[in-house]
């Protein structure tokens, strides 16, 4: 099974900051990797697939990199609504995994 | 806009069974893979199982294989968890989801609970 290890856990920022997540694979996952926001109340929504790809309706300023072992996602410049939990998770092979989330938080 | 709507969770105690369903509409169901996440309260996402557009290719989380079945049925659109054996650790919103790869769109989720 793929571990994936997210950090920072919490990251405390403020409206326009820039914010960046780090998932980490506990084995290479390629480029297998996507990342998906969390807001209280709501389902979970995909951001991020294949490392780098914006899903449809995802703003500009989400980005996302790596390969490999060593991924981020990049959020340019927080909106308000942007404040939620992040979670990556790879398609590499079964099991999926999730990631253990980073919740960004307003400073 | 693709809808997916989740049923059947509820209250039920340790050893209990429950069946979970999900309708799915807005789009071909028969062409997609079929997910099923959790999350138990206070804790982050687990994929619990995935089924091939056929209903052939299943796979499971290793905490639950043996004990759910995952299962679909094309003419209704409809996806289905039967949870059997159920664990005080089962207890969380079930969501389905449409994709097996990194799959989306999420359901609103349905709540199973089990009772010691």
């Amino acid at each position: 099974e793929i571990v994936l290890t997210q950090s920072p856990a919490t990251l405390s920022l403020s409206p326009g900051e820039r914010a960046t997540l780090s998932c980490r694979a506990s084995q290479s996952i390629g480029n297998y990797l996507a990342w998906y926001q969390h807001r209280p109340g709501q389902p979970p929504r995909l951001v991020i697939y294949d490392a780098s790809n914006r899903a449809s309706v995802t703003p500009a300023r989400f980005s996302g990199s790596g390969s490999g072992t060593d991924f981020t996602l990049t959020i340019s410049s927080l909106e308000p609504e942007d404040f939620a939990i992040y979670y990556c998770q790879q398609r590499n092979s079964w099991p999926r995994t999730f990631g253990g989330g980073t919740k960004v938080e307003i400073k | 806009e693709v809808q997916l709507v989740e049923s059947g969770g509820g209250l039920v105690q340790r050893g209990g069974s429950l069946r979970l369903s999900c309708t799915a509409s807005v789009f071909t169901f028969s062409n997609f893979w079929m997910t099923w996440v959790r999350q138990a309260p206070g804790k982050g996402l687990e994929w619990v199982a995935s089924l091939d557009q056929d209903g052939n290719e299943k796979h499971y989380l290793d905490s639950v294989e043996g004990r759910f079945t995952i299962s679909r049925d094309n003419a209704k659109n409809s996806l289905y968890l039967q949870m059997t054996s159920l664990t005080v650790e089962d207890t969380a919103i079930y969501y389905c989801v449409r994709g097996g790869g990194s799959p989306n769109p999420w359901g609103l989720g349905t709540l199973v609970t089990v009772s010691s």
